[in-house]
């Protein structure tokens, strides 16, 4: 079965510097998906990126990009230049095909003014 | 557009009683999944429909735990009997058919069982 790890339970960055999440992920399939979920307080999950297996470049959207490392299984998030909106709890998730998302345990991110 | 929702968003209910949680998904939207999420825990798996097929239903707890969507759209998470374990939050989400699509959240039930 796939699992999906997040080692950090707890990360805090000031405001305006940069941070890395960290996920690894167990898999034996060679085509698959990645996400990375935000859940505020409001417990609504938002999706912040995302990342095809099959592709070699990593993905980017505005200040959130990923470090994906297939042959490692990890797959990290660096959210630059950190909001106070950025805090919240984030979610690494796996996908094979139409089926179910698997998440890691989250990563509770706090920035401090 | 309007997302996923969710109703209610809150619900107590004391052990032994029956709960019917709905989610209303993305309009044009084939897939849904319900997740189960713990207090300080991921979303685990419970179930998922295409269309009005439940395809897979492993993820489900136990047999007090049913759910359906008998006309491809709205869905209604069922449980019976409540036991305080089951207190947690339930979360939908809906997603296209393709394989590569990605699924979308509503803002969860929060059930309390006291």
């Amino acid at each position: 079965a796939q699992t999906v790890t997040q080692s950090q339970p707890e990360m805090s960055v000031q405001e305006a510097e940069t941070v890395t999440l960290s996920c690894t992920y167990d898999t034996s399939e060679s085509d698959y998906y990645l996400f990375w979920y935000k859940q505020p307080p409001s417990r609504q999950m938002i999706l912040v990126i995302r990342q095809e297996a099959y592709k070699q470049q990593n993905a980017t959207e505005n200040r959130f990009s990923v470090n994906f490392q297939k042959a490692a299984k990890s797959f990290s998030l660096k959210i630059s230049d950190s909001q106070l909106g950025d805090a919240a709890m984030y979610f690494c998730a796996y996908k094979k095909g139409a089926q179910k998302l698997v998440f890691g345990q989250g990563t509770r991110l706090t920035i401090n003014p | 557009g309007a997302g996923v929702s969710q109703s209610p968003r809150y619900k107590v209910a004391k052990r032994g009683q029956d709960v019917a949680l709905r989610c209303d998904p993305i309009s044009g939207h084939v897939s849904l999944f319900w997740y189960q999420q713990a207090l300080g825990q991921g979303p685990e798996f419970l179930t998922y429909f295409q269309n009005e097929a439940q395809l897979d239903k492993s993820g489900l707890p136990s047999d007090r735990f049913f759910a359906e969507r008998p006309e491809g759209s709205v869905s209604t998470l069922k449980i019976q009997r409540t036991q305080q374990e089951d207190s947690a939050v339930y979360l939908c989400a809906s997603s296209l058919v393709g394989v590569a699509d990605t699924q979308y959240f509503g803002p969860g039930t929060r059930l309390t069982v006291l």
